[in-house]
């Protein structure tokens, strides 16, 4: 079985550019999680879909994040403008359903805001 | 609020020592808690998870054990190698997301 693929894995950016994560998950998982990752933390959710639902978004700084999953499968992930402490690993994550199910998690992009 | 916290931050052992590695959480009703190693850089690999109804669960030289009225988990890794270096996280989850701990950076000393 496909694991959760995740691209660019890398991408290095000035602050006030804009970036855009893109995220395929194992198929037939129905829900979709991206998370924040800082060096030296923990993962931190920002964002859960259930199909091309959005479940959870309250930890995700709106005014500069986006998220959207169209057709329930592929997500992506923007970020308009980026700075500094954007700087982080995003991680996708998908589980066939939402509650108590294990998550399986993809390579990540490290995100570095200069 | 759940927190996870795993203890201590850095780890350093001569390859062949077993590792023994600690994850304590505040709310000890779980649905399950989840062992996961992380590469430099990388994503996160599933290494164990643990059902609320076992103790314990094992998988090659690991072996992970749970404790839910102590809000313990131990994650032991026999006879440790060099490639077993990384930064091993426990997580939770708390509804449908997963809380987890800062973890533990692991080197095995050849």
């Amino acid at each position: 079985e496909a694991g959760v693929a995740q691209s660019p894995r890398y991408k290095i950016i000035e602050k006030r550019q804009s970036v855009a994560f893109w995220c395929n998950p194992i198929s037939g998982h129905a829900t979709l999680y991206w998370y924040q990752q800082i060096l030296g933390q923990g993962p931190k959710l920002l964002i859960q879909f259930q199909n091309n639902g959005v479940v959870d978004d309250s930890q995700l700084p709106k005014d500069r994040f986006s998220a959207e999953r169209l057709k329930g499968v592929d997500s992506t992930l923007k970020i308009q403008p980026a700075k500094l402490e954007d700087s982080a690993v995003y991680l996708c994550a998908s589980s066939q359903t939402e509650q108590g199910n294990e998550q399986y998690f993809g390579p990540g992009t490290r995100l570095t805001v200069t | 609020k759940q927190e996870v916290t795993q203890i201590p931050a850095a780890l350093s052992v001569p390859e062949g020592e077993n590792l023994v590695l600690n994850c304590s959480f505040t709310d000890s009703a779980i649905y399950n808690l989840q062992w996961f190693r992380q590469d430099p850089g990388k994503g996160l690999t599933s290494l164990l998870l643990i059902q609320s109804s076992q103790r314990e669960q094992t998988s090659g030289r690991l072996n992970a054990s749970l404790d839910k009225s102590s809000g313990r988990s131990t994650l032991y890794i026999a006879a440790s190698q060099p490639g077993d270096s990384a930064t091993y996280l426990c997580a939770v989850p708390v509804g449908y997301k997963l809380s987890f701990g800062a973890g533990t950076t692991v080197t095995v000393r050849a």
